[in-house]
């Protein structure tokens, strides 16, 4: 079955500080990975996915199918990096169209 | 970026009443958009799959007879919650993709009382 772990409920550290949000997935095929944010009293957005090796404000996150983990990083934190994260799992068959597993979320506060 | 956009945004029924909730894709079409459940500090369960021009397909434990969905154009999906009931209240979330990339409306939090 597919499934998505995010152990940690709750984030708190330092601003200047690196980040790790960790991500665990279980997924019997070749799996597509995102990691979703949500600022306070906005809508779910895309962060990043994994097919895009990009960083995002910041962010990467690296597939590691040994491990099969999918694990959010920052080097240093900032403020407005304080939100709701999730990790994200992609289980579609329909062409174009996100069928998503999620993981609980990570809410991550970043300390002045 | 596309946007998705979900009315009402929050809405207070009796119990036994029926709800709608609509989805928009407001500057693309979607074939298929798709129905979350979020219970509180709990994550995006997904209800059902939004099929345009025909059924929707329900996860497992999802009640169809409960949760009507209509995918009446490429633009628009509704949600009805049929003679609800207090365990309906949740946050319900609907999403359309575009471009391989997944956007999601700003949620409907629905209260039953």
């Amino acid at each position: 079955a597919q499934r998505v772990t995010q152990p940690e409920k709750l984030l708190s550290v330092f601003k200047g500080a690196p980040v790790e949000l960790k991500c665990n997935y279980s997924y019997s095929g070749s799996p597509e990975l995102f990691w979703y944010v949500q600022y306070s009293r906005q809508r779910l957005q895309l962060l990043l996915r994994h097919i895009s090796r990009e960083s995002i404000k910041g962010f990467t996150a690296d597939l590691n199918k040994g491990e099969t983990s999918f694990h959010l990083k920052k080097p240093f934190a900032q403020e407005e990096d304080s939100a709701m994260y999730y990790c994200a799992l992609d289980r579609t068959i329909i062409q174009g169209a996100q069928k998503l597993v999620f993981g609980q979320g990570t809410r991550l506060t970043i300390n002045p | 970026g596309a946007v998705v956009s979900q009315h009402p945004s929050r809405v207070i029924c009796k119990s036994g009443t029926s709800v709608k909730i609509e989805c928009r894709s407001l500057d693309f079409q979607a074939t298929t958009m798709f129905w979350y459940r979020q219970f509180p500090k709990k994550s995006l369960m997904l209800m059902a799959t939004s099929n345009e021009g025909s059924k929707a397909t329900y996860e497992q434990g999802v009640e169809k007879d409960k949760f009507l969905i209509n995918h009446a154009s490429l633009t628009l999906s509704t949600l009805t919650v049929t003679s609800a009931h207090p365990e309906d209240s949740s946050f319900y979330i609907c999403s359309a993709s575009m471009n391989t990339e997944a956007f999601f409306g700003q949620g409907t939090r629905l209260t039953v009382v």
